[in-house]
């Protein structure tokens, strides 16, 4: 059973430009969350998702940053017109059940902003 | 809000015991995490306790939990080079949805 899978694993973008961050969950797992760590920092909640449905979003920026978990496919989240700030480790865990379960992450994506 | 304070380094050497101490301020903590991760790494979780719990052992780790000073302590015994890393408490409870709210990790440097 292979565990949460994102990719890409290290992602470089100019400020301006777009991020995409792919996060596949756990076989069997319908709930994912994304985590931002910044350096020499825990991680922070950003987003909870369902299949198809946002939960909860109190953690994400109010602008640029979105994310999605279709039907089909891998949960995307997405940053628009990055800035030198948002460098940082994007985390994605999932679980089974909900939040009330344990999470299993993934091995992250850096993301490096010039 | 609710936060989760860790102390940032600990030192030991290579077959003493490592404790690392947590403490959070949510009451109504449910379930507190410790993560093990490994640079350039995800987050592995190690072990889990619920909050009606004061101890949980597994191998070589204990974890105790002091629900009145809401104090969280990871012990490893026999503490190997391959321990070292950075290792994070974590807590989730129904406030808020049962949100995971992580300490800043403390590094755990081992000597041989």
């Amino acid at each position: 059973n292979a565990g949460v899978m994102q990719n890409p694993r290290h992602l470089v973008r100019r400020r301006g430009q777009e991020a995409r961050l792919r996060c596949s969950p756990m076989k069997g797992h319908s709930h994912v969350y994304w985590y931002r760590q910044l350096p020499e920092e825990g991680l922070k909640f950003m987003v909870y998702l369902q299949k198809e449905n946002i939960i909860d979003e109190s953690g994400m920026p109010k602008e640029r940053f979105s994310a999605e978990f279709p039907k089909e496919g891998p949960s995307i989240l997405r940053i628009q017109q990055v800035v030198r700030g948002d460098s940082a480790a994007y985390f994605c865990a999932s679980s089974p059940a909900g939040p009330r379960d344990t999470q299993y992450f993934g091995p992250g994506t850096r993301l490096t902003v010039l | 809000g609710e936060d989760v304070e860790q102390s940032l380094f600990l030192s030991v050497r290579e077959g003493d015991s490592s404790v690392i101490n947590c403490t959070y301020t949510d009451s109504s903590s449910t379930y507190l995490y410790w993560y093990k991760q490994e640079p350039g790494a995800g987050l592995q979780l190690l072990t889990y306790i619920f909050s009606n719990m004061d101890m949980k052992q597994d191998q070589r780790l204990t974890v105790l939990l002091n629900k009145k000073d809401k104090h969280l302590s990871l012990r490893i015994a026999d503490t190997q080079t391959g321990d070292s890393a950075i290792y994070f408490c974590a807590e989730s409870s129904n406030t808020g949805g049962f949100k995971t709210i992580f300490g800043a990790g403390t590094r755990l440097f081992v000597k041989a």
